[in-house]
């Protein structure tokens, strides 16, 4: 079974600074889809980049970038001129790439990150 | 854009009754419907996938028979949870996929159950 862990329960960061979340995962598969969440304090769940294994260049979005080494199972999110707004829970997941119709999303333990004004 | 509606968003139960909770796709047709649940400052745990039509696949450890899912059109899945009890207070989160593609899961605003 897939496996994903975020290692920073909690951070902070300095409003404008640049931040680095981290993920790692576990597979036996060589195709498959990494995502990031946010979910700020309304509990609402926003995507917020997503990176195709196969891909080897990193997918960007606006301020946020991942840094994905597939060799090391790691995807993590980037987030530059940090905002006020950015302040939720963050959470890293995994899906496979098979298509039979139900694939799920694994999620991580989430990251609780702080902008500090 | 795909947008999920959840309701209701929040639902105060007494403990023994049922409570019913929906998720509708308002825009797009949803092959395949998720329900999580979350408790405070933790993960989104996966109780069940459900598709049009067929029966809900549960995770190991899920009740279904406490909580009942029926997927019975492409916008439509509720979550009814019976015979609530105070340990189901929790917040329950939909997720509705769109076609088959890689991309696509589209989540609803969640449910704050508080059984009384």
């Amino acid at each position: 079974a897939q496996t994903v862990t975020q290692s920073q329960p909690e951070m902070s960061v300095q409003e404008a600074e640049t931040v680095t979340l981290s993920c790692t995962y576990d597979t036996s598969e060589s195709d498959y889809y990494l995502f990031w969440y946010k979910q700020p304090p309304s509990r609402q769940m926003i995507l917020v980049i997503r990176q195709e294994a196969y891909k080897q260049q990193n997918a960007t979005e606006n301020r946020f970038s991942v840094n994905f080494q597939k060799a090391a199972k790691s995807f993590s999110l980037k987030i530059s001129d940090s905002q006020l707004g950015d302040a939720a829970m963050y959470f890293c997941a995994y899906r496979s790439a098979r298509e039979l119709g139900n694939e799920k999303l694994t999620f991580g333990t989430g990251t609780r990150l702080t902008i500090i004004p | 854009g795909a947008v999920v509606s959840q309701h209701p968003s929040r639902v105060i139960c007494k403990s023994g009754t049922s409570v019913k909770i929906e998720c509708r796709s308002l825009d797009f047709q949803a092959t395949t419907m998720f329900w999580y649940r979350q408790f405070p400052k933790q993960s989104l745990m996966l109780m069940a996938t459900s598709n049009e039509g067929s029966k809900a696949t549960y995770e190991q450890g899920v009740e279904k028979d406490k909580f009942l899912i029926n997927h019975a059109s492409l916008t439509l899945s509720t979550l009814t949870v019976t015979s609530a009890h105070p340990e189901d207070s929790s917040f329950y989160i939909c997720s509705a996929r769109r076609g088959r593609s890689g991309y696509g899961y589209t989540f609803g605003s969640g449910t704050r159950l508080t059984v009384v």
